[in-house]
């Protein structure tokens, strides 16, 4: 089946400096990436998605990338704010399977100010 | 719109117990998951259901039963609880298909003596 690893487990920054999150997954037939953010006791939430056919996508800070080649994909988070501290996680998905999707392990992101 | 609920919120058994989680969504979703999370460990597949009719194991089955009441409701069951059970457990909701959003409930935290 598939796997996701997520580093780094914890990210330290400060406010408005950039925050990247990398993933790497392991089934070649993966085409589905998105990124979900949970606040402290809250849901995880979609935040950006990008499919296999894409390199790049892009939503006012947010950016996530994705190199195929090298089955990894990460996630870019610029002029960070406070609101952003949160638990980042990737995931992947065969979409031929349910969407089913498999979750990195994720990033605890802390922007300090 | 209340999109996916769950109850209870928050449920203490003691080891051997049984009970049932309760998920609903009103989405008119077709595909339903059931997740737990530990620390660490990010969001792991217990079960999912492509669609009405259809349950499959995910990652993590073992101790666990589902039904797919109907196209609305998707219950999680734990037969004999044991303390490796202690966790928040989420309910997502999809589309199926392909690059479609899962959409969480907001959790239920379980603690097995």
């Amino acid at each position: 089946g598939e796997n996701v690893e997520q580093h780094p487990s914890t990210l330290s920054v400060q406010e408005g400096d950039s925050a990247v999150i990398k993933c790497t997954y392991s089934d070649s037939a993966s085409n589905y990436f998105p990124w979900y953010k949970q606040e402290l006791g809250k849901r995880p939430q979609l935040i950006i998605d990008i499919r296999s056919n894409v390199g790049e996508k892009k939503d006012q800070r947010i950016a996530v990338t994705l190199n195929k080649t090298a089955k990894h994909f990460s996630l870019h988070i610029t002029e960070t704010q406070p609101e952003d501290s949160a638990v980042y996680f990737c995931a992947a998905s065969n979409t031929g399977t349910a969407s089913k999707l498999t979750f990195g392990t994720g990033t605890r992101l802390q922007v300090t100010l | 719109n209340a999109g996916v609920t769950q109850t209870p919120k928050f449920q203490v058994l003691k080891t051997g117990q049984s009970m049932t989680l309760q998920c609903a969504q009103d989405m008119n979703h077709n595909s339903m998951y059931w997740y737990r999370q530990d620390p660490g460990m990010g969001l792991r597949l217990i079960y999912y259901s492509a669609s009405e009719g259809t349950t499959d194991k995910g990652e993590v089955p073992n101790g666990y039963n589902v039904s797919r009441l109907n196209k609305r409701e998707f219950s999680l069951r734990l037969e004999s609880a044991a303390p490796s059970q202690t966790s928040v457990y989420f309910c997502a909701s999809s589309d199926g298909g392909s690059y479609n959003e899962q959409f969480f409930g907001p959790g239920t935290r379980l603690t097995v003596l």
